[in-house]
C-alpha cells in the first residue's frame, strides 16, 4: 500500500517564523509535489520535484522554497510565514510519467497568526 | 478563461439518486483525465482515470470524456451516503518525460452530499 506521510496534521506558527513541512513517501516514486488547498481556489501547485535535488516552480511558488535531498523526502519551507499562507498543505508523489496516479498525504493544516 | 472549470456545488441528493459531475477545459493538449475523491479532512484519492475520449466504468462509477467538446463527466449510480465527499477533476497533457508535463491541472472540486 502506497503511503505518503506528512510531518504534522495541524500546525500553528507566528508571522515571520520559518516553517518546515516534511513529506515522506515509501514507494520509491520519482515525482513529488506540494500543493495548497483553499476554499474557492481549489488545489494549487507550489513546487514539484522529478528527481533528487531537482525542482521546478509550480503556479504559486512565491514565498516558498523546497528541498529534496533524498528520493523519499520532500520538504516545503516558508522562509518567513505570513498570514496569507494559512492554508491546507498537501504533499503528493507519483512515478515518473504524468499518467501515473498522484498519491496524496493527509495534509497539514497550517495557521499563521 | 480558466484552464479547467468545475461547478463547486454544493450538490445534495437523496440516497439512490444518479449523480452527474462535470468539468470543462480549454487546453486541447490534455489527454489524460482523472477524477479524485476527497473526504473531509483527508487528502484526495484517485477514483477514475481515462485516456483520451470514451467511457470507463468501475462499479457504480462511470467516467466519460468528450474531447471534441472539451467536457468530462463522472456519473455515480445508486448513490450512497458514503459517496459524500468533494470530487475533483484533474487532467494532464503529454506523457513525455521532464518538466511541466508532470503537472496535473485540477478543477476546484464539487462538494457532494448524499442524504440517507
Amino acid at each position: 500500500d502506497v503511503k505518503v506521510t506528512q510531518s504534522s496534521r495541524y500546525l500553528v506558527k507566528r508571522t515571520g517564523e520559518k516553517v518546515f513541512l516534511e513529506c515522506v513517501q515509501d514507494m520509491d516514486h520519482e515525482n513529488m509535489f506540494w500543493y495548497r488547498q483553499d476554499p474557492g481556489l481549489g488545489l494549487r501547485l507550489i513546487y514539484f520535484s522529478y528527481d533528487v535535488k531537482m525542482k521546478e516552480k509550480g503556479d504559486i511558488p512565491e514565498g516558498y522554497s523546497v528541498s529534496r535531498e533524498k528520493k523519499e523526502r520532500f520538504s516545503l519551507i516558508l522562509e518567513s510565514a505570513s498570514t496569507n499562507q494559512t492554508s491546507m498543505y498537501l504533499c503528493a508523489s507519483s512515478r515518473w510519467t504524468s499518467t501515473d496516479t498522484q498519491y496524496f498525504g493527509p495534509g497539514t493544516r497550517l495557521t499563521v497568526l | 478563461q480558466k484552464e479547467v472549470e468545475q461547478d463547486p456545488g454544493p450538490l445534495s441528493v437523496p440516497e439512490g439518486a444518479i449523480v452527474s459531475l462535470n468539468c470543462t477545459y480549454s487546453n486541447s493538449a490534455f489527454q489524460y483525465f482523472m477524477w479524485y475523491r476527497q473526504y473531509s479532512r483527508k487528502g484526495p484519492e484517485l477514483l477514475m482515470y481515462t485516456y483520451s475520449s470514451g467511457n470507463k466504468e468501475d462499479g457504480r462509477f462511470t467516467a466519460q470524456v468528450d474531447k471534441s467538446s472539451k467536457y468530462i463527466s463522472l456519473f455515480i449510480r445508486d448513490s450512497q451516503p458514503s459517496d459524500s465527499a468533494t470530487y475533483l477533476c484533474a487532467m494532464s497533457a503529454s506523457m513525455n518525460s521532464g518538466g511541466s508535463n508532470y503537472k496535473l491541472t485540477f478543477g476546484k472540486g464539487t462538494l457532494l452530499t448524499v442524504n440517507p
